[in-house]
């Protein structure tokens, strides 16, 4: 069975701190994607970053850094130099790839990023 | 621009009371989803549905019913409402057998049972 585990509940920082979110998985599959969700205040997940099991390079966004390693297990999210928007629940998700059909992607219990100005 | 809408964002009941969450998707996903969030609970699957008329439970389905009549339309049904039912309910659609692709999420429905 697949887990996703986001062992830190809340994070509280000061502005322009740069922060790590952690994200660990677990799953027999050799084929996988990861997804990281932000939700702000307002309520809907947004989107962030999706990546596949055989794509380990790290990637870069702007102010947010994905740090993907299969040895580990782990799917860490940076945010650098914070800003009090950035302020939200980050879900990380894994969905496994079946052959053909619907599939139920799993989600982390959140952690909660609260950015101080 | 693809969208999730959900019929309330915020919903006020008595317990025992019938509730009707409803979910539309307009971009002709097959899959559906709907979530309860709690506080350090995360979000947990209730049902799913993989087509029109098709149910699947998910982690917590006790208490809840859905309904598929039509491809855009999914709804989450409280039979008799409880307070433990005070949640937020995530609605969620996806394309069939598509891994790669993300979950579509409504703006959710804030409900208190009292």
């Amino acid at each position: 069975a697949q887990k996703v585990t986001q062992a830190q509940t809340e994070i509280s920082v000061v502005e322009k701190e740069d922060v790590t979110l952690d994200c660990v998985y677990e799953t027999r599959d050799t084929t996988y994607y990861l997804f990281w969700y932000k939700q702000p205040p307002s309520g809907e997940l947004v989107f962030l970053i999706r990546r596949n099991s055989f794509d380990e390079q790290n990637e870069i966004s702007g102010r947010y850094s994905w740090n993907f390693q299969k040895s580990t297990s782990s799917f860490n999210f940076t945010i650098t130099a914070s800003q009090v928007v950035d302020s939200a629940v980050y879900f990380c998700a894994l969905s496994e790839a079946k052959a053909g059909g619907s599939y139920i992607p799993t989600f982390g219990r959140g952690t909660s990023l609260i950015v101080h100005p | 621009d693809v969208k999730v809408t959900q019929s309330s964002r915020y919903l006020v009941k008595r317990t025992g009371e019938k509730v009707f969450l409803e979910c539309v998707q307009d971009m002709d996903h097959e899959n559906m989803f709907w979530y309860r969030q709690d506080p350090g609970l995360g979000l947990r699957l209730i049902y799913f549905s993989y087509d029109v008329k098709m149910k699947e439970k998910g982690d917590i389905p006790e208490g809840y019913s859905v309904s598929r009549e039509k491809k855009e339309r999914f709804s989450l049904i409280l039979e008799s409402a409880s307070t433990n039912q005070t949640s937020m309910y995530l609605c969620a659609s996806l394309p069939w057998g598509s891994v790669t692709d993300t979950q579509y999420f409504g703006p959710g429905t804030r409900l208190t049972v009292l």
